[in-house]
């Protein structure tokens, strides 16, 4: 099994609303990444859990929370959303530890959300 | 000056010929570099990755790299319009920081 598997793939959501994005990898990778990405940017990275701890945050706003209950799983729960917020986004893995040299990423297909 | 950069493009190539493309970046003490191909609407998937100075081949796609002039070039022969993309750069500066991404180069392949 070499993929990353994401769902939903698409989500509509209300300001008022709470709803989670899921990922999930079997391919033994102790890194997992959550990563946002706006139409013709690049992917952003919002954070990075190696082996299940968060080790990167790059201050993402407290309406996106993160959460990795095994080295398999990843989450990210959403809250309280702004319409700006609309965007892909991109679970991805890596057998290396975050910022190793050979740090490879594998992506899922990513949640297209909309804010309303 | 960003950290990783890439001219935009769009990079209109006939059909087989060779795509070139660049990326600069601003720190001396990176060690590692990425190519991720993006088709419209799709995720990154790793295509290509050097971490000495040199040419290194993969099928069609080679990537050079010349740290003295902090850049690294993708080229791809035998273009074809499924290699209509936007290409990715994205660099790991010393051990320890995280991967930055350049801000991509779409190529059209015109048959």
């Amino acid at each position: 099994d070499t993929e990353v598997t994401q769902t939903p793939k698409h989500l509509v959501m209300g300001m008022t609303n709470k709803k989670s994005l899921k990922c999930e990898q079997h391919m033994g990778h102790r890194a997992m990444y959550w990563y946002k990405q706006k139409a013709k940017k690049p992917p952003e990275l919002m954070f990075v859990y190696s082996y299940e701890k968060l080790s990167i945050n790059e201050s993402v706003p407290s309406r996106f929370s993160p959460e990795c209950p095994n080295s398999s799983l990843l989450n990210l729960h959403l809250h309280a959303l702004q319409p700006e917020d609309s965007a892909l986004y991109l679970c991805a893995s890596s057998r290396e530890v975050p910022g190793a040299p050979n740090e490879k990423l594998f992506f899922g297909s990513g949640t297209q959300l909309s804010v309303l | 000056q960003k950290e990783v950069e890439q001219n935009s493009g769009p990079l209109s190539v006939p059909e087989g010929a060779i795509a070139s493309l660049n990326c600069t970046y601003s720190d001396r003490g990176s060690q590692s570099f990425f190519w991720y191909r993006q088709y419209s609407g799709k995720s990154p998937e790793l295509i290509m990755f050097i971490y000495s100075n040199g040419d290194k081949e993969d099928g069609r796609f080679t990537a050079q790299l010349n740290k003295a002039s902090q850049y690294v070039s993708l080229l791809i022969r035998d273009s074809q319009p499924s290699d209509s993309a936007t290409y990715l750069c994205a660099v790991i500066k010393a051990a320890g920081n995280k991967l930055t991404f350049g801000g991509g180069t779409r190529v059209l392949v015109k048959p």
